[in-house]
């Protein structure tokens, strides 16, 4: 069956340092990677959307890669700041249908 | 802005009962979405309506229905309360024609049922 990997252990990292999580998924071949931010108490809101024939899609201080050949995909965080801290879901869609597919998230928190 | 109002942030029901959520959208979206959320397993689809009085199932639609009247209104209905229906609830939309158009999310409801 299609799954999503998050890493579901919190990233821990320091005001101003790059926060990169990961996004691995198996059985699917998406021709859409989204990413999103959900705050406690809050729905997910989008950030960025990558297709399957683009390496890199760079959105101010947000990056993501989407390596199909792996099946995986990294977002980064530059210069991260404590109001960066929040759950980012990855989402996969294929070119047909309706459904996405949401991985459970990985949480950041970021110190000051 | 894209809008996404969902009826109720916190309920409570008990066992039995028949609950109502209640979804608006005020961005002409012609996709709707109901997703659960529990702690560990992500969001998973239980039902999604491309238009008006259209629905399709998703992945765990037993013991919910779901009702589209109105485009701008997305109702998902427990028929029997149970508590292992305890959860976040969040309601979507978003537009239709490409796969690759993003979900806007309401601020989700957390049903718990005793």
């Amino acid at each position: 069956s299609q799954k999503i990997e998050q890493n579901s252990e919190a990233l821990n990292i320091q005001e101003g340092k790059t926060a990169t999580l990961t996004c691995n998924y198996t059985n699917y071949s998406p021709a859409y990677l989204q990413w999103y931010r959900q705050d406690p108490g809050r729905g997910p809101v989008f950030l960025l959307l990558i297709r399957e024939n683009e390496k890199e899609k760079r959105k101010e201080r947000l990056k993501v890669t989407f390596d199909t050949t792996l099946k995986q995909s990294l977002f980064h965080i530059t210069a991260s700041q404590p109001a960066d801290s929040a759950t980012y879901l990855c989402a996969l869609r294929g070119t047909g249908g309706f459904k996405t597919i949401f991985g459970a998230g990985t949480r950041l928190f970021v110190k000051a | 802005d894209v809008k996404v109002t969902q009826s109720s942030r916190y309920l409570v029901k008990r066992t039995g009962e028949k609950v109502f959520l209640e979804c608006v959208q005020d961005m002409d979206h012609e996709n709707m979405f109901w997703y659960r959320q529990d702690p560990g397993l992500g969001l998973r689809l239980i039902y999604f309506s491309y238009d008006v009085k259209m629905k399709e199932k998703g992945d765990i639609p037993e013991g919910y229905s779901v009702s589209r009247e109105k485009k701008e209104r997305f109702s998902l209905i427990l028929e029997s309360a149970s508590t292992n229906q305890t959860s976040m609830y969040l309601c979507a939309s978003s537009l239709s024609g490409g796969s690759h158009y993003e979900q806007y999310f309401g601020p989700g409801t957390r049903l718990t049922v005793t």
